[in-house]
């Protein structure tokens, strides 16, 4: 079954303990994006990659790194945790990006609370 | 960088009546705008998209319009039903060389009443 897969779905941590949330498509996508979702504001970027290797910021990159060593993994890091990165994370993936096969699937989500 | 503001946050009627989400964007080179619904406890699936050599494009029940001029987009629901409940979401993006972003609305909560 084509999809994407997040792990963990819900983490509760307390700032500064560095923590991974994993992300995995199987439809040998190009494009994989991370995003944060907060009541009031949407869906917004955190990170892009274009293709393996290459990574970019998106609106609110702030306190998360990535890397896109493999096709289908495209891991968030958040490297020292705090309060405000609580919030409903999103992975998405499609096969392009700017052209008529930029669906973008999205993944089921991790909810994160830094205590 | 581009900005996408939605409009309404709310938006609740009558089983059969008509819903109209309206965004406008600010970066004059966007060329791709998807609408994404998302139901209660559940991940954002998209459902119509347009790009910006198409001014309308319809599915079924739901049609999106585009005004390039005005830098406006449009979401229409003819036709509601209860299941047509959720939050919708509208983006933008510039799809040119490397830039991969997706900016999206703040999100409009649809309530359809039997």
């Amino acid at each position: 079954e084509a999809q994407v897969t997040q792990n963990p779905r819900y983490l509760i941590t307390v700032t500064g303990k560095k923590l991974t949330v994993t992300c995995s498509q199987n439809m040998n996508h190009e494009y994989m994006s991370w995003y944060r979702q907060d009541p009031g504001l949407g869906l917004r970027q955190i990170y892009y990659s274009m293709n393996v290797e290459v990574t970019d910021k998106g609106d609110v990159p702030e306190g998360y790194k990535v890397s896109r060593k493999e096709k289908r993994n495209f891991p968030l890091i958040l490297e020292s945790p705090s309060p405000n990165q609580t919030s409903l994370y999103f992975c998405a993936s499609s096969l392009s990006f700017g052209t008529s096969t930029d669906t973008q699937y999205f993944g089921p989500g991790t909810r994160l609370t830094v205590l | 960088g581009e900005n996408v503001e939605q409009h309404p946050s709310t938006l609740s009627v009558q089983e059969g009546d008509s819903a109209v989400i309206k965004c406008t964007y600010s970066d004059s080179a966007s060329n791709y705008f998807p609408w994404y619904k998302q139901e209660l406890g559940k991940r954002p699936q998209l459902i119509i998209d347009i790009r910006s050599n198409v001014g309308e494009k319809k599915d079924q029940r739901i049609a999106v319009t585009l005004n390039k001029t005005a830098k406006h987009f449009s979401l229409h629901i003819t036709e509601t039903q209860p299941e047509d409940s959720a939050v919708y979401f509208c983006a933008a993006s510039t799809r040119s060389g490397n830039t991969g972003k997706l900016i999206f609305g703040q999100g409009t909560t649809l309530q359809v009443k039997p």
